[in-house]
């Protein structure tokens, strides 16, 4: 069965500090993996990594990918609370020309000023 | 990208109703996706609506309970039927562009 798994399930940081939030996968037909936050209802997108190795970076966050490892890693560094939210690790499969995506359990983020 | 114009967004209904739900895409798109996320949880996938066939559901979803339409390549609607508390939830559409996943604003549902 195909599965996404994140780690940790919750955490709680001060502000400044930096976050390493992780994300496991065993999905067939792997496209790509990717991270989103979600602060109230919709998520919203980050990063879309499809390369092993190759680091995305977007400000303070930052994120690679290791398909070796079948893993990947989102950083966040300098956090602020705005960074307050869940975070979210979804794998995209095709099969048969059809996309699908799995989410993982997500890790819920709280910055404490 | 996709911009996704979803409504409801929020809505508190009695148990037994139903609630419809609409997404209007602003670009044809030939996959829908409807989630579901019960609170604390993550997203769980209820069903692909494809535009001229039948939805596809996921295991431990069905048409009665969730049904949906398709009428052309920007908009779909999804019901929640008979309703009972454990519906509470967020309900969101997305579509699949360039990779990603793009959702709308999301439909959050009580069930009293």
């Amino acid at each position: 069965e195909d599965k996404v798994v994140q780690s940790p399930l919750s955490l709680v940081v001060h502000e400044g500090d930096t976050v390493t939030l992780n994300c496991s996968y065993e999905v067939t037909n792997f496209r790509s993996l990717l991270w989103y936050k979600q602060e109230k209802k919709a998520p919203t997108f980050l990063f879309m990594l499809t390369s092993s190795g190759i680091e995305k970076k977007s400000g303070r966050l930052s994120s690679i990918l290791d398909k070796k490892e079948l893993s990947s890693i989102l950083n966040i560094t300098a956090t602020q609370t705005g960074d307050s939210a869940i975070y979210l690790c979804a794998v995209s499969q095709v099969t048969s020309g059809t996309y699908k995506y799995i989410f993982g359990t997500g890790t819920r983020l709280k910055v404490l000023a | 990208s996709a911009v996704i114009s979803q409504k409801p967004s929020r809505d508190i209904c009695q148990r037994g109703t139903s609630l419809t739900i609409q997404c209007q895409v602003d670009s044809q798109v030939t996959m829908m996706f409807w989630y579901r996320q019960q609170p604390g949880q993550s997203l769980t996938l209820i069903a692909t609506a494809n535009q001229g066939s039948e939805a596809t559901y996921e295991s431990g979803f069905v048409i009665d309970k969730f049904p949906i339409s398709r009428p052309n390549l920007t908009f779909s609607t999804l019901t929640v039927s008979n309703m009972s508390p454990e519906d509470s939830s967020i309900y969101l559409c997305s579509v699949p562009s360039g990779g990603r996943a793009f959702f709308g604003q999301g439909t959050r549902l009580t069930v009293v």
